[in-house]
């Protein structure tokens, strides 16, 4: 499955499916981005950053692409588990900006067993 | 504890009551932040306090009111609320400067104006 995050809020894929979340950003100046994730009564918590001098990162079970040429980031999450369902939200930090964060409007992440 | 502590976890107020959210942080970070979280909205930024002094105060009415006393608490004041500043209100902190790696947010205050 695959999301566009601010055009389709939702996505659904069963478990131990890959999950890729997208998200375009807005300002070709941010050459930071960070991936959150927020489980239901939580506070966003940090998944994975990348910066812009790389355009693939990857962590346990997740792999964040950049594509600087069309403003894309994505979020590659591998054998996606129940525990994975949350919102997802990317983040951009535009150089200069004194490290104010844009956030996207997330998508909700749903696994079914 | 660890981490951003936020207190308390849920609050219902009425329009003409005053009451505070306070914000604590132990992880030596030197930059804190109130966000707004509403449904079907994007984080919106309220305040943003960078070595204890206010650096950014996004067009937030005067109901809401932040201090900083030091650079590891953070309150957020509110009097005289209205409905629609129901939402979940979250506070962050950072490291800002060369090793900058985002926000590190507490689980946020639940808030809700009758």
């Amino acid at each position: 499955g695959e999301s566009v995050g601010l055009h389709l809020p939702t996505l659904s894929v069963q478990e131990g499916d890959n999950s890729i979340i997208n998200c375009a950003y807005s300002n070709s100046a941010s050459d930071y981005f960070i991936w959150y994730k927020q489980e239901s009564g939580k506070g966003p918590q940090f998944i994975i950053d990348i910066r812009s001098n790389m355009d693939k990162r990857q962590g346990q079970r997740v792999t964040v692409l950049l594509n600087k040429t069309v403003k894309h980031l994505s979020l590659q999450i591998a054998a996606t588990q129940p525990g994975d369902s949350a919102v997802y939200f990317c983040a951009e930090e535009k150089s200069g900006s004194n490290y104010k964060l844009t956030f996207g409007k997330g998508t909700l992440l749903t696994v079914n067993p | 504890e660890t981490g951003v502590t936020q207190t308390p976890r849920h609050l219902v107020m009425g329009m003409t009551n005053k009451k505070s959210l306070k914000c604590e942080q132990h992880l030596g970070h030197n930059a804190m932040y109130w966000y707004k979280q509403s449904a079907k909205k994007p984080l919106e930024l309220m305040f943003v306090y960078s070595l204890e002094e206010r650096v950014e105060n996004n067009s937030v009415p005067s109901r809401f009111s932040p201090e900083c006393p030091n650079s590891s608490h953070l309150f957020l004041h509110l009097h005289t609320l209205q409905p629609e500043d129901s939402a979940l209100y979250l506070c962050a902190s950072s490291q800002v400067g060369h090793h900058f790696y985002g926000y590190t947010f507490g689980s946020g205050t639940r808030l809700t104006v009758v």
